[in-house]
């Protein structure tokens, strides 16, 4: 059972627009999420957090937005670059000492 | 400072065999997790070692088990290969066992059973 869902796979973008990634959970003890980035042949690199605390987090060109009544986040990447181009991953734990649960990922392709 | 190192890079075994996977952590960090990445798939949580002693599992059967040395590098052992376990295998360190502190991954050991 998918707890942390990124219904998209992939998703294409132009340069310089913003690229805006789902994520769904089903868990509601979730309280802390984060995103993280892959690229071939690498291990994920994180990207971004928020605590279920908060509503926004942001970090240079990267916003996450979270929903808790509707088990909702976002990521924003604004403005797209060709380096962003990767696999990003949605990730969730339910508290301080939880292991961390990674959705399918959605692979972003930034078009030129 | 060297992050988080796995090793073999790449791996073939037969099925019915067995393989041991190596993971040395992030300097610093006393916490090792493991994951699978199917292909296609997200990562899916093996287990957690922290002070040498398993302190978290995922839905894997006891085929897979591990351990943590005291320098805090672990193994993660695979018995009885399948042909669904192949797969990246994918070592993350931390500074404790929770997400807040934040996870490194290694860059993966691609395991493929034939």
């Amino acid at each position: 059972d998918q707890q942390v869902k990124q219904n998209s796979p992939s998703l294409s973008v132009q340069e310089g627009r913003i690229s805006i990634l789902n994520c769904d959970y089903t868990n509601s003890m979730f309280d802390y999420f984060l995103w993280y980035k892959k690229y071939p042949a690498e291990g994920p690199t994180f990207l971004i957090s928020i605590s279920s605390i908060k509503d926004k987090n942001e970090d240079g060109r990267f916003t996450v937005f979270l929903n808790k009544s509707a088990k909702h986040l976002s990521l924003h990447i604004v403005p797209s670059q060709p380096g962003d181009s990767a696999v990003y991953f949605c990730a969730a734990s339910a508290d301080r000492d939880d292991k961390i649960i990674f959705g399918k990922g959605t692979r972003l392709h930034i078009l030129p | 400072d060297a992050g988080v190192t796995q090793s073999p890079t790449h791996l073939i075994k037969t099925r019915g065999q067995q393989v041991t996977l190596r993971c040395s952590p992030k300097s610093g960090h006393d916490t090792v997790s493991w994951y699978q990445q199917a292909l296609g798939q997200g990562p899916q949580f093996i287990f957690q070692y922290y002070e040498e002693e398993e302190r978290q599992r995922g839905n894997f059967p006891d085929r897979f088990s591990g351990h943590q040395f005291p320098n805090y590098s672990s193994e993660l052992n695979v018995n009885a290969l399948l042909l669904g376990d192949s797969a990246l295998y994918l070592c993350a360190s931390s500074f404790g066992q929770g997400a807040h502190y934040g996870y490194t991954f290694g860059s993966g050991t691609r395991l493929t059973v034939v």
